[in-house]
């Protein structure tokens, strides 16, 4: 089942905050988190997994509520940078690295 | 030093015909994945080897066919093609299946298919 993302787009300046949310209706094991600039491939931010254990990038933080089902990406101090369409995925129990991921939440960071 | 690549990195064709696009890692990685991005930006995962074997096989048309005729190379073979198939198609690889939720998962740059 596909997690849903939400917001589906945000606006800033450089400089402001932001924060994607992500949602699954099903127990999660881990969240992926990738960026997605336009007419590139996805690049791979951040996993955080159960239990607490995270993976990734130095300047963007998130979060994962495993009773809530829910991952949320920090963005802070948004830089132009950062603008791009950002996905989580979700993994089940199992290794079969079969990523599920959201609908995608659109950012665009103006000057 | 391209990490994933995939050719051709756009592809117009005709309904009707069949075509090819290929991937290659050169990370040493023992899994690799096919999946198709719509016009609405959703990435939907189509297939997974791990070592040459078929490990995901979403709910894909036969008309597709992966093929991995070794851990470094992933192709798709995409046969009498519809308009509904236009879309970007990105492979992916990732170091192995062996703690698939610590692994990330690396992205070619893509390939554009169109069909007219």
């Amino acid at each position: 089942q596909q997690p849903v993302q939400s917001p589906q787009a945000v606006i800033l300046r450089e400089g402001e905050d932001a924060v994607i949310n992500c949602s699954s209706s099903k127990a999660l094991y881990s969240v992926h988190w990738y960026r997605q600039k336009h007419g590139e491939a996805p690049v791979f931010l951040m996993i955080l997994l159960k239990g607490g254990e995270q993976k990734g990038h130095e300047k963007i933080s998130a979060s994962f509520n495993e009773k809530k089902q829910q991952s949320s990406l920090y963005l802070t101090a948004s830089q132009l940078s950062y603008s791009g369409t950002y996905f989580c995925g979700t993994l089940g129990s199992g290794n079969t690295g079969k990523l599920i991921f959201g609908q995608g939440t659109t950012l665009q960071v103006k000057p | 030093d391209t990490a994933v690549s995939q050719t051709p990195k756009y592809l117009v064709t005709q309904m009707g015909n069949d075509k090819s696009i290929k991937c290659e890692q050169n990370l040493g990685h023992d899994t690799m994945y096919w999946y198709k991005q719509d016009s609405k930006k959703f990435l939907k995962i189509m297939f997974s080897y791990n070592n040459k074997e078929l490990i995901i096989n979403e709910t894909v048309p036969n008309r597709f066919s992966p093929k991995s005729p070794d851990k470094a190379h992933l192709n798709l073979h995409i046969n009498s093609l519809e308009l509904g198939d236009s879309a970007v198609y990105f492979c992916a690889s990732s170091p192995g299946l062996a703690g698939a939720q610590n692994r990330e998962q690396y992205f070619g740059p893509g390939t554009r298919l169109t069909v007219t």
